[in-house]
């Protein structure tokens, strides 16, 4: 098993621009979780899918930030226009929705933003 | 609401001492409880989880952690640490009704020579 792919590792842009995180989840997990990781705030969940369906997106900072799950396959996190406090490492994990299931994590993506 | 509390944001230990790190928890029914490891770059890695029945569970790695409800607690153990364990270690307690985690704030671990 590949596990959870993220791409692309690292991002660096500019303020203003517009951001697309990916993700790949495992094959057959019909949960998968957009995670935040800074810092300050540490560990934070953004919005979470169940079967390509927005579960609960309470945590979206902001409607900068969006997500879709066009499929059981791919998921992305786009924001728009960054700002430097977006700057952190973005997670994606996937699981099973059997009881309660271990999240498994992607390598995430590094994102700075100028 | 649940809520995990990691008392300990920096440990330092000498390699072959034993470890402990602590993990508080608040929650309202029966926990689902997990511990994470995230090495620098890298994603979070399952360490153990707990969801029911002997309270003190293995993990890989040589890792174990113990479930006591009287302290609320789950704290992570390990009898002799390797230089290669130095690494943030996150707890976690899962909702019964789904698959949604909360983390607590992560152990940051050093391990001298």
């Amino acid at each position: 098993d590949a596990g959870v792919i993220q791409s692309p590792r690292h991002e660096v842009t500019e303020m203003g621009q517009e951001v697309t995180l990916r993700c790949k989840p495992i094959s057959g997990h019909d949960y998968l979780f957009w995670y935040r990781q800074t810092m300050m705030r540490g560990l934070e969940l953004l919005i979470y899918f169940n079967n390509n369906v927005p579960i609960d997106d309470s945590g979206m900072p902001e409607d900068r930030f969006s997500a879709k799950m066009p499929n059981a396959s791919f998921s992305t996190l786009k924001i728009q226009p960054s700002e430097p406090r977006d700057s952190a490492v973005y997670f994606c994990a996937s699981s099973f929705s059997t009881g309660v299931s271990p999240l498994h994590f992607g390598n995430g993506t590094r994102l700075t933003v100028t | 609401a649940q809520s995990v509390t990691q008392p300990d944001i920096h440990i330092t230990v000498s390699e072959g001492a034993s470890l402990e790190l602590r993990c508080n928890y608040s929650y309202g029914a029966t926990p689902y409880l997990f511990w994470y490891v995230q090495s620098p770059g890298q994603g979070l890695q399952l360490l153990l989880k707990y969801f029911s029945g002997d309270t003190l569970v293995q993990g890989i790695k040589g890792f174990e952690a113990e479930f006591k409800r009287s302290q609320s607690s789950f704290n992570l153990r390990k009898p002799s640490v390797h230089w290669s364990d130095a690494a943030e270690y996150f707890c976690a307690v899962g909702e019964t009704s789904g698959s949604r985690l909360t983390f607590g704030e992560g152990t940051q671990l050093t391990v001298n020579p």
